[in-house]
């Protein structure tokens, strides 16, 4: 089942913050992130396994709290080339392969 | 660059033709996985192989889909007699194959339209 991302598009001033959240009605075993611009491939962000753990990526990091099955990515001072579309996609199966993707979170960052 | 790579880049096709899409994964990764994605959505799985073999069909991958991975290196997605509602994106990810949960990497997709 498709997890469901929010919110569906912010709009964000250069170095403001921004939250984005991924919630599954299924228990999750792993939530991997990626952004996508416009025409491109998306590009992985990081994965977080089930623990409850969080992860960073320079101002980028995220949190799993797998008794709530969702994952947040937070994005602080926000830069311009942070724009672009996030999905999250999550491993309910414990497959450790097979992915499924929210609708994705369409991120604008203006100067 | 090493990454995955996918040709064509794009593809415009009648309705009724078929087309054949090939991925090349980063060298080493044992792990091969195909999605679609239509405009406001994120990826669907596909299929996944492991080397050659070919593990998992998604139920989205009608009789008309087939993919192969031969040498368990490159691998192919053909379409036979297309539909209008197969246009989308094509991405081809792969991983090392090494791991419990590991990263998928994308490559820039094939975009079909059928027309």
């Amino acid at each position: 089942q498709q997890p469901v991302q929010s919110p569906q598009a912010v709009i964000l001033r250069e170095g403001e913050d921004a939250v984005i959240n991924c919630s599954s009605s299924k228990a999750l075993y792993s939530v991997h992130w990626y952004r996508q611009k416009h025409g491109e491939a998306p590009v992985f962000l990081m994965i977080l396994l089930k623990g409850g753990e969080q992860k960073g990526h320079e101002k980028i990091s995220a949190s799993f709290n797998e008794k709530k099955q969702q994952s947040s990515l937070y994005l602080t001072a926000s830069q311009l080339s942070y724009s672009g579309t996030y999905f999250c996609g999550t491993d309910s199966g414990g497959s450790n392969y097979k992915l499924t993707f929210g609708k994705g979170t369409l991120l604008t960052v203006n100067p | 660059d090493t990454g995955v790579s996918q040709n064509p880049r794009h593809k415009i096709t009648k309705r009724g033709q078929n087309v054949t899409f090939r991925c090349d994964p980063i060298s080493e990764h044992n792990r091969l996985y195909w999605y679609r994605q239509t405009l406001g959505q994120g990826p669907e799985f596909l299929t996944y192989f492991q080397n050659e073999a070919q593990l998992e069909k998604s139920r989205l991958l009608s009789d008309r889909f087939s993919a192969e991975r031969p040498k368990g290196s490159f691998s192919t997605l053909e379409i036979q007699r297309t539909e209008q509602g197969d246009s989308a994106m094509y991405l081809c990810a792969s991983s090392l194959g090494s791991g419990i949960q590991e990263t998928q990497y994308f490559g820039p997709g094939t975009r079909l339209l059928v027309l």
